[in-house]
Formats: C-alpha cells, structure tokens, sequence
C-alpha cells in the first residue's frame, strides 16, 4: 500500500507567481489534512478536506490560498501570488474513511519564494 | 485553546544510553490523543508511539516508551537504547477527540546522537 504522495518534493517560485502543491492520499483514505511548517517551528494546521468538500479551512491565510479535494485526482494547495514569507515546508497527511485518529504523512513539499 | 510546549530544543546523547524528551500540553478536556513524531532529515514525518488519556497504561512500541502524567499534563518520550538513525527532530502533538483533524504540534526538540 503506497503512503501518501507528494509533488513537487521542491518547488521554486518568484515573487508573485502562483505555486500548485499536490497530494495523493493513502488508498483508501478519504481524509486529507494541509500542515504548514515554517523553519525551526512545529507544523501548523491550514485545512481539512473530504473529497469535493472543504470541512475546516480554519488555519488557511484569507487571501491567496486556497485548497480543494476533487472527486478524482489528488488534492491541491494552491498559493497565488507567492511572497517571500510563504517559503515553508507544506505536509500533506490522510486518514481512512470514517477519520480515525492517525494522520500519515507525505514527505512534504519544500516552497522556495525568491 | 489546546497548547503543547516542549522546552527542550535541542537534546544529546550517546549511543546506546537512554534518553528522555519532555512534552507538557494545556486542555479542559478529559480525553484526547497525544503523539509523538521524528522527523529525519529526508523531513518525512514518521508516527513514533502515540497515546489515548483514557488508558491509564503508558504506551510502548520496541525503544520507545511514554511517561504520561495526565494530572500534570506531561507526556514525555523515552528511547532506550540510542542508535544513530534515532538522529532527528522529534515533536509532540496533541488531538481533541472532538475534533476529527488539527493536530496541534510542539515547536520540536532536535536529537543528537554522538557515536
């Protein structure tokens, strides 16, 4: 059973493009939480997802971010005209159908804004 | 609002002593979730041992064990037996059980293993 996928594992983007970062869940998981990571600090908690519907977007900056779980195919964090101050590590985890209290993670997507 | 501290930033220890990492947390609540995660530097996140406050018995799993202290709200990690792959940040997190995501992370404690 694959875990959690992530690309890119890096992405580079210039001030003010757009950053697309995508995760496929667990097989059979139906749950997909994003985590930001900022460097030297714990992960912060952006939004959960089931599919087509966005549950908790609690933790997700009001402006330029935003995430989306579609029917097929991986879901999506997409960051619109990038600044500096979003250069982050961004984990993706899932959980089964149901929840369940055990996140997996992916290996993280590395932002660099330059 | 939930909060975990771990007050350690940065821990060391020879290879094959023991040693622990401290966790505390900050709820109302009776029951929850606590974890414990590594992170290596290939930055994956790797489920180390977790936890239900509702059992009383401390959870282990091979070198790991935890020392949960519900009253003092402390929950922290010991790995016996060091071995250099254990070389990572290590964080704590805590879940509601309200909540079906969130979880809520420590700032993390970097393990260093000396050969």
């Amino acid at each position: 059973n694959a875990g959690v996928m992530q690309n890119p594992r890096h992405l580079v983007r210039r001030r003010g493009q757009e950053a697309r970062l995508r995760c496929s869940p667990m097989k059979g998981h139906s749950h997909v939480y994003w985590y930001r990571q900022l460097p030297e600090e714990g992960l912060k908690f952006m939004v959960y997802l089931q599919k087509e519907n966005i549950i908790d977007e609690s933790g997700m900056p009001k402006e330029r971010f935003s995430a989306e779980f579609p029917k097929e195919g991986p879901s999506i964090l997409r960051i619109q005209q990038v600044v500096r101050g979003d250069s982050a590590a961004y984990f993706c985890a899932s959980s089964p159908i149901g929840g369940g209290y055990e996140q997996y993670f992916g290996p993280g997507t590395r932002l660099t804004v330059t | 609002a939930q909060t975990v501290t771990q007050s350690q930033p940065e821990m060391s220890v020879q290879e094959a002593e023991t040693v622990t990492l401290s966790c505390t947390y900050d709820t109302s609540e009776s029951d929850y979730y606590l974890f414990w995660y590594k992170q290596p530097p290939s930055r994956q996140m790797i489920l180390v041992i977790r936890q239900e406050a509702y059992k009383q018995q401390n959870a282990t799993e091979n070198r790991f064990s935890v020392n949960f202290q519900k009253a003092a709200k402390s929950f922290s990690l010991k790995i016996s037996d060091s071995q250099l792959g254990d070389a990572a940040m290590y964080f704590c997190a805590y879940r509601s059980p309200d909540s079906n995501y969130q979880l809520i992370w420590g700032a993390g404690t970097k393990l260093i293993i000396k050969p």
